[in-house]
């Protein structure tokens, strides 16, 4: 069966230091992979994905993820965080294969930025 | 673009009645998806449609759950008799191919807060 893992419920980080979002993934297949992120109150946004070529994505707000197809991981990172990136965080797979667009997403991990 | 549509945005409403979520997806998508979101379960596919079809509704908890796309510009979800437990924020995405291929984005509106008391 496919998966999508978030392996932390929550990750917190000072405001100015990078920071990584967990994910892996278990799909019988080459996937199509993608964040999304949830602010308070508000519908999930697009942030990045991956579909072909270069491994490391770069996204909206300074974002990007790296596809590691050995690891079957897509990490998403950002190099300085800020207090503002404090939300909830979704990795999402859809199998190349499929003949639609849904997608399967992880469980969530709320990202804490504390200035 | 005004992106995905929902209404109502909150919802208040007694166990028993009858429940209606509207979605406008964004112009040009023939897909569109229903979910729900809630503490204990998170983000949950109800059910999807393509070119107004539904395709899989293996997510629709029960059968007090119903959803209709009757043209391309239109989804409602319906829960009759409503329940406490029902109560959650209901999500409405849309999406496209990208030259025929299921490359693209899903785009979320911003949900619909239903309360059941």
């Amino acid at each position: 069966a496919q998966s999508v893992a978030q392996p932390e419920d929550q990750v917190n980080v000072a405001e100015g230091n990078p920071l990584t979002v967990k994910c892996t993934y278990s799909v019988s297949g080459n996937p199509y992979l993608f964040w999304y992120v949830q602010y308070p109150n508000r519908g999930l946004q697009f942030l990045l994905k991956y579909i072909t070529g270069d491994n490391l994505v770069k996204g909206s707000y300074g974002f990007e993820a790296e596809f590691n197809k050995s690891q079957t991981s897509f990490h998403l990172k950002k190099p300085s965080a800020l207090v503002s990136d404090s939300a909830l965080y979704f990795c999402a797979v859809r199998l190349r294969s499929s003949n639609t667009g849904k997608l399967i997403f992880g469980q969530g991990t709320t990202l804490q930025v504390k200035p | 673009d005004a992106g995905v549509i929902q209404s109502p945005r909150h919802e208040v409403t007694e166990m028993g009645q009858e429940v209606t979520l509207r979605c406008k997806p964004i112009s040009g998508h023939n897909s569109l998806f229903w979910y729900r979101q809630t503490m204990m379960r998170g983000l949950e596919l109800l059910i999807y449609f393509n070119n107004n079809v539904p395709i899989d509704d293996s997510g629709m908890p029960e059968d007090r759950f119903s959803a209709k796309m009757p043209n391309a510009s239109f989804s409602t979800l319906k829960i009759q008799p409503s329940e406490p437990r029902d109560s959650a924020v209901y999500f409405c995405a849309s999406s496209s191919p990208s030259r025929g291929r299921w490359t693209d984005t899903q785009y979320f509106g911003p949900g619909t807060r239903l309360t059941v008391l």
